[in-house]
This record gives structure tokens, C-alpha cells and sequence, in this order.
């Protein structure tokens, strides 16, 4: 079982709705992370939160906004998508802040569909 | 800049067969390098990891040598099983990247029984 908890597993949204993503860890983890995979490729970093402030955000457009309530969680808050956005949305937790090299441990990720 | 380059899939072995995937990399600086697995359905899972020349990384009856000489950190088993099946991905992270993973485009690894 994984340690990084995400949900839902699945989830269908049209483009005018507004949804979240949930994601949660309990291992003391001080970096949390959103990740966009596509289907047959690697995952594309989306942001990194580190000791609960936004450190990174790559590029991402506003139609994502992350949030992290603390330590333990990580929200992305979803308005307006397009279909294009479809993907596996990833979180990951890594024991240290950005500027280290601990290795991520992931969620089984969110399946989403925008129709 | 940093980047990781895999050997392209899909890997088809029967089980039991001795299994190698090539990954090798360029870096500005000293990376860590990470072997990370992704079964069906799953999310990715680090698989081992080497951080100096010379380490070895193992797990699972996996392992993968950081060649610095050739730029290299090869996957290995011995012999491999049906529930091995899964994409393989190899990623560094050094100073160059701000320690953010540049990974390798994945290779799909199908066991047949």
C-alpha cells in the first residue's frame, strides 16, 4: 500500500465545473508535489510545495490552482479545464525540501477526464 | 543541460530470461540516479537508487551499477517474472536541475509466462 493517499481514484468533470484533488501523507514529509502524466510518457512536474510554500510552479496555467492547508496536505483545485487536460494527476512527498535529492514517494494518482 | 535517455520499448522476455534496460544520462554536475517502476493502474514507485560513482543500487532482485566512466545505470535482473511486467522509468536529479527529476521517457517491460 501506498503511503501517499490520493482521491478520488477517478474522476469525469465537464469544463464549466470546478472540482479538487486530494492528496495526503503521514510521513512527516516536508515537500509535497503535483504531477501531470500523460499516457506513455514520464510524469511533467506541475508545482512543488516545500515546508508548506509554493516554491515551484512550472508554467502551469491558472485553470490549476494548488493549495497546501499543511504539512500533510496537498489540494489541486480544478475550474475550467479542457478536454486536453485529461490525464493521471500524480501527488509525491519527499522527506526533505526542494534543494535535496530524496527520492518522491508517490500516490497511485487521480484519473481524470474532462468532457 | 541535465537530461536521461532510455532504451525504447516494449521489452518482451519470457520469464526466467535475464533482463537488461539501458538508461544513460548527461549532467552538468554529480547526480543521484533513480530507477522508478510503474505497474497497471498504479502510481510510480522508486524502484533503487544510486547516489555516488561506483554505488550499486538493489531491490527486488533488480540492480543498476552508477557508471560514471560511461555515463551509465543500467536495470538488471536475472530472471524476471510475469508480475515484473510494468514501465520502467530512469531519472537523475543533481544542483543543475535544482534537484528536480529529469527522467528518461520510460520503457514498457512485458513478461510472458
Amino acid at each position: 500500500d501506498t503511503e501517499v493517499t490520493q482521491t478520488p481514484k477517478h474522476l469525469v468533470m465537464g469544463m464549466t465545473n470546478k472540482k479538487s484533488l486530494k492528496c495526503e501523507q503521514h510521513m512527516g514529509h516536508r515537500a509535497m508535489y503535483w504531477y501531470k502524466q500523460k499516457a506513455k510518457k514520464p510524469p511533467e512536474l506541475m508545482f512543488v510545495y516545500s515546508y508548506e510554500k509554493l516554491s515551484i510552479n512550472e508554467s502551469v496555467p491558472s485553470r490549476f490552482s494548488p493549495e497546501c492547508p499543511n504539512s500533510s496536505l496537498l489540494n489541486l483545485h480544478l475550474h475550467a479545464l479542457q478536454p486536453e487536460d485529461s490525464a493521471l494527476y500524480l501527488c509525491a512527498s519527499s522527506q526533505k525540501g526542494t534543494g535535496s535529492n530524496s527520492p518522491l514517494h508517490f500516490g497511485n494518482g487521480t484519473r481524470l477526464t474532462v468532457t | 543541460g541535465n537530461s536521461v535517455t532510455q532504451m525504447e520499448g516494449p521489452v518482451t522476455l519470457s520469464e526466467e530470461a535475464f533482463l537488461t534496460i539501458n538508461c544513460t544520462y548527461t549532467a552538468t554536475g554529480y547526480p543521484s540516479l533513480f530507477w522508478y517502476v510503474q505497474y497497471p493502474g498504479e502510481g510510480l514507485q522508486l524502484l533503487l537508487k544510486a547516489t555516488k560513482a561506483d554505488d550499486k543500487g538493489s531491490n527486488k532482485g533488480f540492480e543498476a551499477t552508477y557508471r560514471k566512466e560511461t555515463t551509465s545505470f543500467h536495470l538488471e535482473k536475472g530472471s524476471v517474472q510475469v508480475s515484473d511486467s510494468a514501465v520502467y522509468f530512469c531519472a537523475l536529479s543533481d544542483l543543475g536541475s535544482n534537484y528536480q527529476l529529469i527522467w528518461g521517457a520510460g520503457t514498457k517491460l512485458i513478461i510472458k509466462p
